[in-house]
Formats: structure tokens, C-alpha cells, sequence
């Protein structure tokens, strides 16, 4: 069983398009993290949410955190191919336990930003 | 950002040997560390996570005798794994947790690539 689901798996799009990938679960997260990952290098963190309903923008990217902080989405405006990359987001303190740092993951997004 | 290094960044080993991964954290203090290992097109599964000073804590399905875990010093981790076989190829990721911070956040070290032929 998954905890966090990730969608969509894949995604290819244009440069210059917007696109929106979701990170759902049916357990509470004391907080969730977003990472990109580039082939054959470690993730690297791009936000952390602790807040239910927080939102929080990253330049072209833009991060919520769902009222009741069992979801999360991640918004790129006008992607592009530098945008390309593993997209995962992993939760900390499951069912609201508080932050040990064992972080439970998502099965990533792959997106593929296309010239 | 804090830092996280591995080393070494790949390495092949013959099977029934036995290879060491250090993880450092480069600019805090790091009481507890965990690692994760990735397969191709995979996310990162939890192996285990390594306390300074004392046993780590694995997780279900882990061999703890194959993945031997030190954390002898508040900036330094090792992962061993003993007698390793071609299914132990993966790519070892480690990571650290800097509390200092609010929120608290959580670096990954560049990973190391083990090979085992």
C-alpha cells in the first residue's frame, strides 16, 4: 500500500506550458517536503510545508498544503526544459506523530519539458 | 543550504565482498541520519535510520547483519554491505536532518552508485 500517491507518474508537455502534479494521502503529515532529482544525483529539496492551507511560490513554482495536511500539489507556470526532472514529494511525522525525519515518499513524477 | 557529501560517489565491487559508504554532514551537526536506496525509475525506499552513539533502527525487510550501520560521530555515517551480491546494485542515497532550522529540513547526500558484478 502507498501512502503517498503521486500523479501523474509521467507527464511530457511543451515549454511554455503549465502543469500541476498532486501528492495524496489518506493519513495526516505533520509536514511534507518536495524534492527534484536529476539522474544519478541525490534529491535535491525545493520546499517544506507545515502549515494546513499553506501556500508557498518558489519563483515559477507554487506549493500547497491541503487544509487537513493529507495532500499536496506542486504548480509550474510556464515550464520549462531546465524544469525537467524527478519530481517527489515525501511526508514527515505520519498521522500528525510529530517530526522523526523518517520521510515517507512518493513514487515520483518524471516530467519531461520538451523545446 | 546545508550540505550533505557521500563517498564515494560509484564503485564496483566483486561479488562476496564487502563495500563501506560514508555520508557527511558538511556544515551542522547531524544526531540522526538515514539511509535510502533508489532503483532505476524508482523512488527512494527507507533502509534505515542511523543514531549517533547508539544501534540503528531498520526498517521491516532490512537485513540489519547485510547493512551494517556506524554513526560514530555527530557528522559522520557509514553504511557496510557485507558480502554483496548483484541484487545489492542500487543507488545509495543518505541524508540528514538539520534541526536548527523552522521548518525543519531534511538534505540528501549526492548518492553513491554500488555495482556489484
Amino acid at each position: 500500500t502507498q501512502l503517498l500517491e503521486q500523479s501523474p507518474q509521467f507527464l511530457s508537455i511543451q515549454e511554455g506550458e503549465n502543469l500541476t502534479v498532486y501528492c495524496n494521502s489518506s493519513s495526516v503529515f505533520s509536514s511534507l517536503q518536495w524534492y527534484r532529482q536529476e539522474p544519478g544525483e541525490g534529491p535535491v529539496l525545493l520546499v517544506t510545508v507545515v502549515t494546513g492551507g499553506e501556500v508557498k511560490k518558489l519563483k515559477r513554482l507554487t506549493f500547497q498544503f491541503g487544509d487537513a495536511r493529507k495532500d499536496s500539489s506542486l504548480h509550474i507556470t510556464a515550464a520549462q526544459t531546465g524544469d525537467t526532472g524527478l519530481y517527489l514529494c515525501a511526508g514527515d511525522g505520519i498521522h500528525g506523530s510529530g517530526n522523526t525525519g523518517k520521510l515517507i515518499f512518493g513514487q515520483g513524477t518524471t516530467l519531461q519539458v520538451k523545446p | 543550504g546545508a550540505v550533505v557529501s557521500q563517498h564515494p560517489s560509484w564503485v564496483i565491487c566483486k561479488s562476496g565482498t564487502s563495500v563501506k559508504i560514508e555520508c557527511r554532514s558538511l556544515d551542522f551537526q547531524a544526531t540522526t541520519m538515514f539511509w535510502y536506496r533508489q532503483f532505476p525509475k524508482q523512488s527512494l525506499m527507507l533502509m534505515a535510520t542511523s543514531n549517533e552513539g547508539s544501534k540503528a533502527t531498520y526498517e521491516q525487510g532490512v537485513e540489519k547483519d547485510k547493512f551494517l550501520i556506524n554513526h560514530a560521530s555527530l557528522t559522520l555515517s557509514t553504511l557496510t554491505v557485507t558480502s554483496a551480491h548483484p541484487e545489492d546494485s542500487s543507488f545509495y542515497i543518505c541524508s540528514a536532518r538539520d534541526w536548527s532550522g523552522d521548518p525543519y529540513e531534511q538534505y540528501f547526500g549526492p548518492g553513491t552508485r554500488l555495482t556489484v558484478t
